[in-house]
């Protein structure tokens, strides 16, 4: 079975300031790691994924993530964030190659960005 | 970029009635779910769905609760009688076959009365 931990419910960063949102996972096999982004009434997002090869990820917005397997992180950062960087980030693993792909979430982790 | 759409955006209904969400799939993707998300809470898997039948389902995924690949296009959810704990946003997605790709709907925002 796999698992995800967001470590930090809510984050609150001054505008301009960077920001990193925590993620660990746990997995028996080989996974896929993802970040998605949801803004208030909407969907999910997709910001960014790591399927293999380079460890440090960029995606959309400006955010990057950096997977370390040793310490089974996957961390998103931004090094300066605006008032529209302001939603709610989930953190997500899945398993399996191509095709079928059950994503498991973490809880979340609310960005609040401080004008 | 090819979208997951979702109708409709917003549904409320009685408790006790039944509820159909639909969902059209990105036209080449061959892998099917449904997820949700109670207010405040994670996003859950419901059942995945491919070649016609159910390939996995969770332990939300109920008696109450069927899905259906009608026509070539169309992926809905059923509730056959809802209650007010089925209140949540019910997210479709799909991906592909030969290339990782796993696309989510914007979410129909289900409320029980």
């Amino acid at each position: 079975a796999q698992s995800v931990t967001q470590l930090d419910s809510q984050v609150p960063v001054f505008e301009e300031a960077p920001v990193e949102l925590r993620c660990n996972y746990s997995s028996s096999v080989s996974v896929y790691l993802f970040w998605y982004v949801q803004y208030p009434n909407q969907g999910l997002q997709l910001l960014l994924k790591y399927l293999s090869g380079s460890t440090l990820v960029k995606g959309i917005n400006g955010f990057e993530a950096e997977f370390n397997k040793s310490q089974t992180s996957f961390h998103l950062r931004k090094p300066s964030v605006h008032i529209s960087d302001t939603a709610e980030y989930f953190c997500a693993v899945s398993r399996g190659a191509g095709g079928y792909q059950k994503v498991t979430f973490g809880i979340g982790t609310k960005l609040q960005v401080i004008p | 970029e090819p979208e997951v759409t979702q109708t409709p955006s917003h549904q409320v209904t009685q408790m006790g009635q039944e509820v159909i969400l639909r969902c059209v799939p990105i036209s080449n993707h061959l892998y099917f779910y449904w997820y949700r998300q109670i207010l405040g809470q994670k996003v859950e898997f419901l059942v995945s769905f491919y070649n016609n039948e159910i390939s996995e389902k969770s332990e939300i995924f109920d008696d109450q609760f069927s899905v259906e690949r009608p026509d070539g296009s169309n992926f809905t959810l059923k509730i056959r009688s809802t209650k007010l704990e089925d209140s949540a946003m019910y997210f479709c997605a799909s991906s592909a076959d030969q290339d990782y790709g796993y696309t989510f709907g914007s979410g129909t925002r289900l409320t029980v009365v």
